[in-house]
């Protein structure tokens, strides 16, 4: 079956880390380009970051650059999501999604989402 | 970046109506068009990938069409396991934007 499993929310307080990761399995995440996509409590889905497949290119929305680095363990089929300088406003559920060969695919597998709440 | 607009942001409807959301670009995205179902507490489903296309798996009531800034998704006959958010999404370039959902709920 193919599977990502989300883990490493938790609570922290504004200004702190966290650092997500999202394991796959039944399938060569290697293959892929992947995705953070987020949903904030009671809101829309919002994207928040892709990486190609050898880690070459990095793309992220304007809110989180500077702040979130995305990266990934080819060779542990891992995804991660380096989250420094926390705010407020990056409270959501954090899903990592599986995205196409290309780069400007449809997301075709998600995980449970782990949550991420920023408060003091 | 690429604003997406969906309409209506929400509607009632009963089990076998005939549903139709839109969604539209601020600029032509092609085809690149997606669309998924989001229930509630779960993660999102893609139903539809490049405006039209049926993902494997999904329904055949669902369908999709549109290209350049226009696009709608129809539920042919509307099902009790349809009533969902439902969010259009381009993948057309970064940063890749959702639109703000439509909520299907129960007449």
């Amino acid at each position: 079956e193919v599977q990502l499993v989300e883990s490493g929310g938790g609570l922290v307080q504004p200004g702190g880390s966290l650092r997500l990761s999202c394991a796959g399995s039944g399938f060569t995440l290697s293959s892929y380009w992947m995705s953070w996509v987020r949903q904030a409590p009671g809101k829309g889905l919002e994207w928040v970051a892709n990486i190609k497949q050898d880690g070459s290119e990095k793309y992220y929305v304007d809110s989180v650059k500077g702040r979130f680095t995305i990266s990934r363990d080819n060779a542990k089929n891992s995804l991660f999501l380096q989250m420094n300088s926390l705010r407020t406003e990056d409270t959501a559920v954090y899903y990592c999604a599986r995205g196409g060969i290309m780069m400007f695919s449809h997301l075709d597998v998600w995980g449970q989402g782990t949550t991420v709440t920023v408060s003091s | 970046d690429i604003q997406m607009t969906q309409s209506p942001s929400s509607l009632s409807a009963s089990v076998g109506d005939r549903v139709t959301i839109t969604c539209r670009a601020s600029q032509s995205i092609s085809s690149y068009l997606n669309w998924y179902q989001q229930k509630p507490g779960k993660a999102p489903k893609v139903l539809m990938y490049t405006a039209s296309s049926l993902q494997s798996g999904v329904p055949s009531r669902f369908s999709g069409s549109g290209s350049g800034t226009d696009f709608t998704l129809t539920i042919s006959s509307l099902q009790p396991e349809d009533f969902a958010t439902y969010y259009c999404q381009q993948s057309y370039s970064t940063p890749l934007t959702f639109g703000q959902g439509t909520k299907v709920e129960i007449k």
